[in-house]
């Protein structure tokens, strides 16, 4: 199956500073998502991306599909960014392949 | 337009019990996927069904079993409960018929097995 790889898996941050997330996959994608997981555990979309580029507030995020891998930008973070954000892709057999994660902590 | 929604959030059942979870889709929302999360292997596919059809699967041993109804919502059964199956188990659904729409995920069951 398509393998999905996040960096890094931890990232540590000052309030108020930016910070990049990436996203490699091993083949052809019709979907790309973003997700912010909550600490109740539900996911939270951030951006249907399977290529370009979109913003939304603080965040935007880059597909480049035909180098296979996305990028998450976060500026001017704060203590609410904190969490756990997931990348997911699909081919075209109706399931989503996640990556292991991005554990950030945004620090006061 | 209401989310996704499961039922019910929090479970806890026995070894060797059964359980069913319960999703009710996005309204107008024909596809249904479901999804368990642990902390040793992540975010994992479980099945997806669109029109009463499971369209997918994942390799996941026949314990697991789901079906979907007239009116899009879904339910899911996990027989003969063993310690590993403990667990977030998260469900999506889209809209349109073919793959490659954005998913949206409800908050999940957490069922504990003990």
């Amino acid at each position: 199956g398509i393998q999905v790889e996040q960096s890094p898996p931890d990232l540590i941050l000052q309030e108020g500073a930016n910070s990049t997330l990436r996203c490699n996959f091993s083949d052809s994608v019709n979907n790309l998502q973003w997700f912010h997981q909550n600490p109740w555990g539900q996911l939270i979309n951030l951006f249907y991306i399977p290529s370009g580029t979109k913003q939304n507030g603080r965040l935007s995020a880059t597909t480049v599909a035909t180098e296979r891998y996305s990028l998450l930008y976060i500026s001017s973070s704060q203590t609410t960014d904190s969490g756990v954000y997931f990348c997911a892709v699909e081919r075209a057999d109706y399931k989503l392949s996640f990556g292991a994660g991005t554990t950030v902590t945004v620090r006061a | 337009k209401a989310g996704v929604t499961q039922t019910p959030r929090y479970l806890i059942k026995t070894r060797g019990q059964q359980v069913t979870l319960s999703c009710s889709p996005i309204s107008g929302h024909r596809s249904v996927s479901w999804y368990q999360q642990t902390p040793g292997q992540g975010l994992q596919f479980l099945f997806e069904y669109f029109s009463e059809t499971q369209r997918n699967k994942g390799n996941f041993p026949g314990r697991f079993s789901g079906r979907q109804f007239s009116n899009s919502r879904s339910e899911m059964n996990v027989s003969t409960l063993e310690l590993g199956d403990s667990a977030l188990y998260l469900c999506a659904s889209r809209s349109g018929t073919g793959a490659g729409n954005e998913q949206f995920f409800g908050p999940g069951t957490r069922l504990t097995v003990l």
